[in-house]
């Protein structure tokens, strides 16, 4: 597609559920980034995918949250036993390749642990 | 030390004025910087990559001062439409990552 599409807009989540979010990056674009954003604008980068394989994932916190990206499906992001400060706005962005690195952002998705 | 510091701001100003934002960064190795803006937490979008030899789009002029480790924007003329949150951007290494700076918010006043 033209837009890195995210899904879903919104999703709510009680202590300890399992929240799953989803990225397609734009069609022809081999690197994929997910980022999390908090209050005050801070953003924290989480992982990068070149294509299927992990290119950098020393922003994954050790435990609870994974990471795909699958040949022909959309990549993911996981996080297991969800806690109240995992509520953020986590966005995905993609870039052709290293040499062109603006990074395009889908509109994120909104997730609220409650 | 955070990597991107910005001064957060509020800027409030009227329309038709100018207004400059800086961001300094901590890493001398860092290779590539941009300026993002940001509606209401909606997804950050590209205003424009800043360069060595600075560089102008419309209203809009970017300089970056390597020395100093200092990036800034410049809006002149101000629209209405302008008021946002202005992220600084600046990449390092070799992961391509974004290190984004927290932000200044602007508003633009009738």
């Amino acid at each position: 597609g033209e837009e890195v599409a995210q899904t879903p807009k919104h999703l709510v989540r009680g202590e300890g559920q399992k929240a799953k979010l989803y990225c397609a990056p734009i069609k022809g674009h081999s690197y994929v980034f997910w980022y999390q954003q908090v209050l005050k604008n801070e953003f924290k980068f989480l992982i990068s995918f070149q294509n299927e394989n992990v290119f950098d994932e020393t922003g994954m916190p050790k435990e609870r949250f994974s990471a795909k990206c699958l040949p022909n499906s959309p990549c993911s992001l996981e996080i297991q036993a969800t806690k109240l400060e995992d509520s953020a706005v986590y966005f995905c962005a993609s870039t052709r390749g290293l040499a062109e690195n603006i990074q395009y952002f889908g509109a994120g998705t909104r997730l609220s642990v409650l | 030390r955070k990597e991107v510091e910005q001064d957060p701001g509020p800027f409030n100003v009227p329309e038709g004025a100018t207004v400059a934002f800086n961001c300094t960064y901590s890493n001398s190795a860092s290779q590539s910087f941009f300026w993002y803006r940001q509606d209401c937490r909606k997804e950050p979008k590209l205003l424009m990559s800043v360069y060595s030899s600075g560089n102008e789009d419309g209203r809009f002029t970017a300089q970056l001062n390597r020395a100093s480790q200092y990036i800034s924007l410049l809006i002149r003329d101000s629209k209405l439409s302008d008021s946002a949150t202005y992220l600084c951007v600046v990449i390092f290494g070799t992961g391509n990552q974004f290190y984004f700076g927290t932000g200044t918010s602007l508003t633009v006043i009738p």
